[in-house]
């Protein structure tokens, strides 16, 4: 079984801080997403990567960055953040890099981040 | 480019009830892909189907069932007898190659009242 897993369930931090959310994947795959929750906004693609130190921008890439540095392992960064911010945010991940629009997508348990 | 419609926000059933997930797409391409997740309360989206546009026969996996219509660029999900493990919010997504990840929908929330 696929297994993607995400640092913390809940977190609360300050306005302004720097936060860092982990992502692992146990499946050696090539494919690794964040994605941001709303109400009536179903999932936006934040940032993808098809490859370590590769990243593509998504649909709502402003105030975040990502880290790939392990094939395992995706950041994501909120520099500074805000009120708005405040999501839940979704890792998956995906087998192959020429398959991504194809391929299904696993999920992990989701990280409900509060920003005060 | 692409887009996922999916119009009932949230539906209300009662058990034993049959309910119907719409969900409406857009694309340019002839390839593509369509796909069902189900997110119950806990969190994490459950992958429920895959379908390429080519196979265009409907599917049914015990209640669940799926009607592809490409002349009306649907790729509806049907429950059959709805339980109240059946509560969830449940996506409709399409992979097409315009971009290297899926296009989801807003999602439907269903409620399965005993």
């Amino acid at each position: 079984d696929v297994k993607v897993t995400q640092s913390s369930r809940y977190l609360v931090k300050r306005t302004g801080e720097k936060v860092f959310l982990e992502c692992v994947q146990d499946m050696d795959h090539e494919n690794m997403f964040w994605y941001r929750q709303d109400p009536g906004l179903g999932l936006r693609l934040i940032y993808f990567s098809y490859d370590v130190k590769m990243k593509e921008k998504g649909d709502i890439p402003e105030g975040y960055s990502v880290s790939r540095e392990k094939k395992e392992r995706f950041s994501l960064i909120l520099e500074s953040a805000s009120t708005n911010q405040t999501s839940m945010y979704l890792c998956a991940s995906s087998p192959h890099r020429r398959s991504a629009y194809t391929d299904t997508q696993y999920f992990g348990p989701g990280t409900r981040l509060t920003v005060l | 480019a692409q887009k996922v419609t999916q119009a009932q926000t949230e539906i209300s059933v009662v058990e034993k009830e049959d309910v119907t997930l719409d969900c409406v797409y857009e694309t340019r391409d002839t390839t593509y892909y369509l796909f069902w997740y189900k997110q119950p309360p806990s969190g994490e989206l459950v992958f429920l189907i895959r379908r390429n546009s080519f196979d265009e026969q409907n599917e049914i996996s015990g209640r669940y069932s799926w009607n592809f219509q490409k002349s009306t660029s649907s790729f509806n999900f049907t429950i059959t007898a709805s339980q109240v493990v059946d509560s969830a919010v449940y996506f409709c997504a399409l992979g097409d190659t315009g971009r290297r990840a899926l296009t989801f929908g807003s999602g439907t929330r269903l409620q399965v009242q005993p």
